[in-house]
């Protein structure tokens, strides 16, 4: 049972260019998180998925970013414009079906993404 | 909203002693608490979890304890060696509805030989 992937793992984009982060989750897991974490700093939420929804986006910034989970395919998240303070790792997480003993979320490597 | 605070921010013990590792949370409907260990340049990688209607938990040399009334839960880690050096992130969360993760600041443990 492969893990979570995800790709690219190196992502240099300039000032002002789309960033594009690709998530697949682990086998039979419908519910997919994005989280970002900063250099020395630790993660923080910014989005949660579920098949052709968005559940919370609570923690992604209301400009410039976006998430969709399609109904085939990898969740995506989409960075348009990025600016240098967009650089960071962004993490995704999936786990199985709510309603589980436990909400355990396996992450993925990460992309790191800089912005020049 | 939830707010976890981690600490300490940085932890250093000789090989063979014992590390702990504190967490605070403040939404008393968290119901679940993970614990997670990054080492450079990794994924996060869970080691230990706990569910509110447990007090202690522990897998070999890891053991976590919880403190609902107090809303705290510690990461304990005895007879420690240079591979658990790492930055360990405590983690608080609702289960019902397979809710999001809010993280502390993370701990970052040297393991000194």
């Amino acid at each position: 049972n492969a893990g979570v992937m995800q790709n690219p793992r190196h992502l240099v984009r300039r000032r002002g260019q789309e960033a594009r982060l690709r998530c697949s989750p682990m086998k039979g897991h419908s519910h997919v998180y994005w989280y970002r974490q900063l250099p020395e700093e630790g993660l923080k939420f910014m989005v949660y998925l579920q098949k052709e929804n968005i559940i919370d986006e609570s923690g992604m910034p209301k400009e410039r970013f976006s998430a969709e989970f399609p109904k085939e395919g990898p969740s995506i998240l989409r960075i348009q414009q990025v600016v240098r303070g967009d650089s960071a790792a962004y993490f995704c997480a999936s786990s199985p079906l709510a309603g589980g003993p436990r909400n355990e979320q396996f992450f993925g490597p990460g992309t790191r993404l800089t912005v020049l | 909203g939830e707010n976890v605070e981690q600490h300490p921010s940085t932890l250093s013990v000789q090989e063979g002693d014992s590390a702990v590792i504190k967490c605070t949370y403040s939404d008393s409907a968290s119901n679940y608490f993970p614990w997670y260990k990054q080492e450079l340049g990794k994924r996060p990688q869970l080691i230990i979890d706990i569910r509110s209607n447990v007090g202690e938990k522990k897998d070999q040399r890891i053991a976590v304890t919880l403190n609902k009334t107090a809303k705290h839960f510690s990461l304990h880690i005895t007879e420690t060696q240079p591979e658990d050096s790492a930055v360990y992130f405590c983690a608080a969360s609702i289960i019902q509805g397979a809710q999001k993760l809010v993280f502390g600041q993370g701990t970052r443990l040297t393991i000194n030989p």
